[in-house]
């Protein structure tokens, strides 16, 4: 069975600094590219972040608003995703989930087809 | 690539046919996807391609549409549809999502 376990959650001051982390099983994690999607109360989701894999020389993509703040990580040997999250504000008060980019042989879709049921972030003072 | 979502929400019984619309602001081609989220749990994907149905999925969940104009349709509504609906556009980076839709059952 394919799960998503987020972690690391938890209230932070802004400007402060925050690491998630995403951990998998049931499936081949060093096969898969890897997102993380956060939802603000109230609203919709958000894409934050892209890791691709090792084949892929781990490229990395960023939401504008995240850009420069967050850094997408992993580690194939612990089948964990990480997002380091720095120079927190409190528009990035949210829940994190860490999804699953779909796999289909000869096809590349920026569809995500595995999702965890996420980890709460508060940037408050 | 904006994606704009209507109705906010939407109010039906059970049994009934309910269809929803995407938005694009550009052509994304059939890169889209419909997500299901209800609260406290795990968005799950519905429909990718605009209508392929993902594994498992039941078949009164339905998308057409291509180029900036989709839709979703769930017929014969049950009392286990009720959640939020996304779409969401698969044809760049930014990924984008709609602002969603809300199903309720009266």
């Amino acid at each position: 069975e394919v799960q998503i376990v987020e972690s690391g959650g938890g209230l932070v001051q802004p400007g402060g600094s925050l690491k998630l982390s995403c951990a998998a099983s049931g499936f081949s994690f060093s096969d898969a590219d890897m997102h993380w999607v956060r939802q603000s109360s109230g609203k919709g989701l958000e894409w934050v972040a892209r890791i691709r894999t090792k084949g892929n020389k781990y490229a990395t993509a960023y939401a504008a608003s995240v850009k420069g703040r967050f850094s997408i990580s992993r580690d194939d040997s612990m089948n964990t995703a990480y997002l380091q999250m720095n120079s927190l504000k409190t528009e990035d008060t949210a829940i994190y989930y860490c999804a699953r980019q779909i796999v289909v042989p000869n096809y590349y879709y920026y569809y995500m087809d595995a999702w965890g049921k996420g980890t709460t972030v508060t940037v408050s003072s | 690539i904006q994606m704009t979502q209507s109705p906010t929400s939407v109010s039906a019984y059970v049994g009934d046919r309910v269809t929803f619309t995407c938005r694009a602001t550009q052509d994304i081609r059939s890169w889209l996807a419909w997500y299901q989220h209800k609260p406290g749990r795990a968005p799950k994907l519905l429909i990718y391609d605009v209508s392929s149905l993902q594994s498992g999925v039941p078949s009164r969940f339905s998308g057409s549409g291509s180029g900036t104009d989709f839709t979703l349709t769930i017929s014969n509504l049950q009392p286990e549809d009720v959640a939020t609906y996304y779409c969401q556009q698969a044809d760049s980076l930014p990924l984008t999502f709609g602002g969603g839709t809300k199903v309720e059952i009266k």
